[in-house]
């Protein structure tokens, strides 16, 4: 039991390249959630997805799209990636009522 | 306003005393509360969550809520050296189903 999983692990990437950061849990849960973490801001919620084919944006959701391609799967894409978008990027699946546990998180760098 | 407070820290403390972590909240109709533990460069671990007004121990540490004064603290009893980390409160507000964080509490347990 993995719980959630997240790759990668690190990427750097030029301004206005485009990457997706993938994220999977096998606990079942319905909810999903990516939140970025910059320092002295905590961690922000970008998008949510309460259960398999919907999706809600979150506090910060500019720059960012995502997709649930299944109860497992939620993944983010940054389509031109901007120096603003330097951060750490978490994933979190939710066990009911409200419980969250979150993915080790991708740190990525836009030069 | 911020939904969540926390003081940023540091917090030292010497090895075998009680770390006492608080926060306060702002939307009074908040119902969970939760505490999570993060080392340097890892995510986000669940360490208690707390529904109800008074206390909750849970081996050395102790979750309290006081939802008429909006806060929320957190102690750790016969701190170590392991503690060291940042602390992190996080509540869900009435009509949200995601979590809003603080920005951390950064405790350092001396030997």
């Amino acid at each position: 039991n993995a719980g959630v999983t997240q790759t990668p692990k690190f990427q750097v990437l030029k301004t206005g390249q485009s990457m997706t950061l993938q994220c999977a849990q096998d606990m079942n849960h319905n909810s999903m959630y990516w939140y970025r973490q910059d320092p002295g801001m905590g961690l922000r919620l970008i998008y949510y997805s309460a259960s398999e084919g919907t999706t809600d944006k979150g506090e910060v959701p500019n720059g960012y799209n995502v997709s649930r391609l299944n109860k497992r799967e939620f993944s983010l894409r940054l389509e031109s990636a901007a120096p603003s978008q330097t951060s750490v990027y978490f994933c979190a699946s939710r066990r009911p009522p409200d419980t969250q546990y979150f993915g080790p998180g991708t740190r990525l760098t836009v030069l | 306003q911020k939904e969540v407070e926390q003081n940023s820290g540091p917090l030292s403390v010497p090895e075998g005393a009680i770390a006492s972590l608080n926060c306060t909240y702002s939307d009074r109709g908040s119902q969970s509360f939760f505490w999570y533990r993060q080392y340097s460069g890892k995510s986000p671990e669940l360490i208690m969550f707390i529904y109800s007004n008074g206390d909750k121990e849970d081996g050395r540490f102790t979750a309290q809520l006081n939802k008429a004064s909006q806060y929320v603290s957190l102690l750790i009893r016969d701190s170590q050296p392991s503690d060291s980390a940042t602390y992190l409160c996080a509540v869900i507000p009435p009509g949200a189903n995601n979590l809003f964080f603080g920005t951390g509490t950064r405790l350092t347990v001396i030997p």
